[in-house]
C-alpha cells in the first residue's frame, strides 16, 4: 500500500514568518511530487510540482526534495493571512500522464495577523 | 483557456438512491480522473480515464460505482444505490501529457 504522511496540524504561525510543511512517502520509485493548496470549501489548487532532489524556489514558495530519505517539503516565507488553508502533498508513482497522485491527509496551516 | 467544469455543484439524496455526476476536462486534455474526498481526508483516486479507455479503476467500488468516457471528452460517475459513507465530494481532474492535474470545482454530496 503506498502511503504519503503528512502531519494534519493545525500548524500555527504569526503573520510574516516562516511556515514549514513536511511530508513523507513509502514508494522509493516515486517519480514526481506536488503540494496543492485547498482552501475550505474549494478544490485543490497546484502550487508547486518538484521532480528532482534539492530546492525549488518560485515566489514566496520553496518546495524541497529529498529521494533517499523519500521526503518532500514546502517552504513558506514572509507567510500571509491568505495562505492560511490546508495543504496537500501529492506523490505520482509512475509520472507522466500514465500515472496518478496519491495524497497525504494535508497540513492545516493557519496564519495569524 | 477554460477549467474543469463538474456539475452538479451539491446534491443531497437519500440512502439506497442513484446520483450522477457529469464532468468536462479542460480541452485537449486526454488523461480525466475521478476523486473521493471524504472531510478531513485527501482526495483519493477512483478512475482514471486515458481517452475512451479505463487505465486504473483499482480503488472504484464497482458494486456501485461505475465511470464512463464514451467519445473521451466528457465523463459522468455514477453511483447507484448509495450508501451513507459515499457522503463526500466528487473532484474531477484533467492532465494532459504531462502529470500536472487540474481540478474542477467538486460536487458534494450528501447522503442522508
Amino acid at each position: 500500500q503506498k502511503e504519503v504522511e503528512q502531519n494534519s496540524g493545525p500548524l500555527s504561525v504569526p503573520e510574516g514568518a516562516i511556515a514549514s510543511l513536511n511530508c513523507t512517502y513509502s514508494d522509493r520509485g516515486s517519480q514526481s511530487f506536488f503540494w496543492y493548496r485547498q482552501y475550505s470549501g474549494k478544490s485543490p489548487e497546484l502550487i508547486m510540482s518538484i521532480y528532482s532532489n534539492g530546492d525549488k524556489e518560485d515566489g514566496r514558495f520553496t518546495a524541497q526534495l529529498n529521494k533517499a530519505s523519500q521526503y518532500v517539503s514546502l517552504l513558506i516565507r514572509d507567510s500571509q493571512p491568505s495562505d492560511s488553508a490546508t495543504y496537500l502533498c501529492a506523490v505520482n508513482n509512475y509520472g507522466g500522464s500514465q500515472g496518478n497522485l496519491i495524497f497525504g491527509k494535508g497540513t492545516k496551516l493557519s496564519v495569524k495577523p | 483557456e477554460a477549467g474543469v467544469a463538474q456539475s452538479p455543484r451539491y446534491k443531497i439524496i437519500e440512502k439506497r438512491q442513484s446520483v450522477a455526476f457529469w464532468c468536462n476536462p479542460i480541452s485537449g486534455h486526454a488523461t480525466l480522473y475521478w476523486y473521493q474526498q471524504i472531510l478531513g481526508q485527501g482526495p483519493k483516486l477512483l478512475i482514471q480515464f486515458q481517452n475512451n479507455g479505463v487505465v486504473d479503476d483499482s480503488q472504484l467500488p464497482k458494486d456501485r460505482f461505475s465511470a464512463e468516457r464514451l467519445k473521451g471528452v466528457d465523463s459522468t460517475l455514477k453511483i447507484q444505490p448509495a450508501k451513507l459513507e459515499d457522503s463526500a465530494v466528487y473532484l474531477c481532474a484533467s492532465s494532459s501529457f504531462s502529470d500536472t492535474q487540474y481540478f474542477g470545482p467538486g460536487t458534494r454530496l450528501t447522503v442522508l
